[in-house]
């Protein structure tokens, strides 16, 4: 099984808002990853949680809160977005350490509207 | 800094014909790793196939094939008799201690 879920697929949140993304595995893997993707364009990388610690952050901005409360969750908070931070956003997680040696397997991603 | 290119923003092939699409890269590292992903309008990016850089064997998935050319830094994938849900957008990725997509090639089939 090789399932990543993410929910909810669909969110349209205010600027004033504060919500968040939920991604979750079974498939016993220690690295899970967020990434942004704005329409045809690649994914680009926010997170890395290594054994739900944070081991890579892209420099994204603050509005932007990752948190890893076990192996198998991982949560975006998002606080006061802007409307270009509108986009798909995917989770992935891999079987090891975050070294990409491991194959990476991806959610269906959260569709998020910034109004 | 490694960086990932794919030329051809758009492809078409004919149901049942061959297509290949084109990759390259750029790394001074040695030890590495390449995949292909397919995202459809559903959204999901599902693995196609993926390649270890110290291995000379070119991976093959089914109908998916690559052609590894480690020196000249090249890795096309070769879809074999297209199928309509072969229809949708393809990443090449480099992946060293994270990945590096390229921008992306969106195959038509047609029918």
């Amino acid at each position: 099984d090789t399932e990543v879920t993410q929910t909810p697929k669909h969110l349209v949140m205010g600027m004033t808002n504060k919500k968040s993304l939920k991604c979750e595995q079974h498939m016993g893997h220690r690295a899970m990853y967020w990434y942004k993707q704005k329409a045809k364009k690649p994914p680009e990388l926010m997170f890395v949680y290594s054994y739900e610690k944070l081991s890579i952050n892209e420099s994204v901005p603050s509005r932007f809160s990752p948190e890893c409360p076990n192996s198998s969750l991982l949560n975006l908070h998002l606080h006061a977005l802007q409307p270009e931070d509108s986009a798909l956003y995917l989770c992935a997680s891999s079987q090891g350490s975050g070294t990409v040696t491991d194959t990476q397997y991806f959610g269906p991603g959260t569709r998020l509207t910034v109004l | 800094a490694q960086t990932v290119t794919q030329s051809q923003p758009e492809m078409s092939v004919q149901e049942a014909e061959t297509v290949t699409l084109s990759c390259t890269y750029d790394t001074s590292e040695s030890d590495y790793y390449l995949f292909w992903y397919k995202q459809p309008p559903s959204r999901q990016m599902i693995l196609v196939i993926r390649q270890e850089a110290y291995k000379q064997q070119n991976a093959t998935e089914n109908r998916f094939s690559v052609n590894f050319q480690k020196a000249a830094k090249s890795f096309s994938l070769k879809i074999s008799d297209s199928q309509l849900g072969d229809a949708a957008m393809y990443f090449c990725a480099y992946g060293d201690y994270k990945y590096i997509f390229g921008t992306g090639t969106r195959l038509k089939v047609l029918a």
